[in-house]
């Protein structure tokens, strides 16, 4: 069955401390792979877009990384900031007839000052 | 701002009355999306319409149906209304049939049950 798997489910930083969140992925065939923020209350906005070839993106202070042979990515944040208090959503595109959006439940990441 | 316009922005309602949700997609854009997002969990798919036609369906209650325009706008309705159904609901839209392009979302429609 094709799941994401995300996490930690909820982390707290301080302001200024990097982080790293992870995504595990069965899906397959494997077409693409999205980490979107989405603030409280808000629509998600993606942050980046990665296929299959690509192993490093970076978006600002916010780099994705993806390993399609463990099916791992991750998605670092750099010197946080409170403005980066959101949830954060992996969602992978599988290249079946269909390419369907798969997606996680996502990691809530909290800054505080 | 995604270019996606959802109405209402909020909806306060009382259990067993009908509601529509509106969504407006990109320009250019032939797909849309419905997602439900009930308090502190992930984004459950709902429906997908590409130009006009249902292109794919997930975890949506038979009390719930949507259809898309021929101005490609899409409408979601939902009835016999549930304290359960309070949630947030997103439209999404991308400009190809398949999930391999970019996906844009609206702001949501905020729907209370009461």
């Amino acid at each position: 069955k094709n799941q994401v798997e995300q996490s930690p489910q909820s982390l707290i930083i301080l302001e200024g401390k990097n982080c790293t969140l992870q995504c595990n992925y069965t899906v397959s065939p494997f077409s693409n792979l999205r980490w979107y923020k989405q603030d409280t209350g808000r629509g998600p906005v993606s942050l980046t877009i990665m296929t299959f070839s690509e192993n490093t993106k970076s978006n600002g202070r916010y780099t994705a990384t993806l390993d399609a042979d463990t099916k791992q990515s991750s998605l670092h944040i750099t010197a946080s900031q409170l403005s980066d208090s959101a949830s954060y959503i992996c969602v992978v595109s599988e290249a079946s007839g269909t390419y369907k959006y798969i997606f996680g439940t996502g990691t809530r990441l909290k800054v505080l000052a | 701002d995604s270019g996606v316009t959802q109405t209402p922005k909020h909806l306060i309602t009382a259990t067993g009355q009908r509601v529509t949700l509106r969504c407006s997609p990109r320009s250019g854009d032939l797909s849309v999306y419905w997602y439900q997002q009930s308090l502190d969990q992930g984004l459950q798919f709902l429906i997908q319409y590409y130009n006009g036609e249902e292109r794919a369906k997930g975890n949506i209650l038979e009390r719930f149906s949507a259809q898309q325009f021929p101005d490609l706008h899409s409408e979601l309705n939902l009835s016999s209304l549930e304290l359960g159904d309070s949630a947030l609901y997103f439209c999404a839209s991308s400009v190809a049939a398949q999930g391999a392009g970019e996906l844009f979302f609206g702001e949501g429609s905020r729907l209370t049950v009461l």
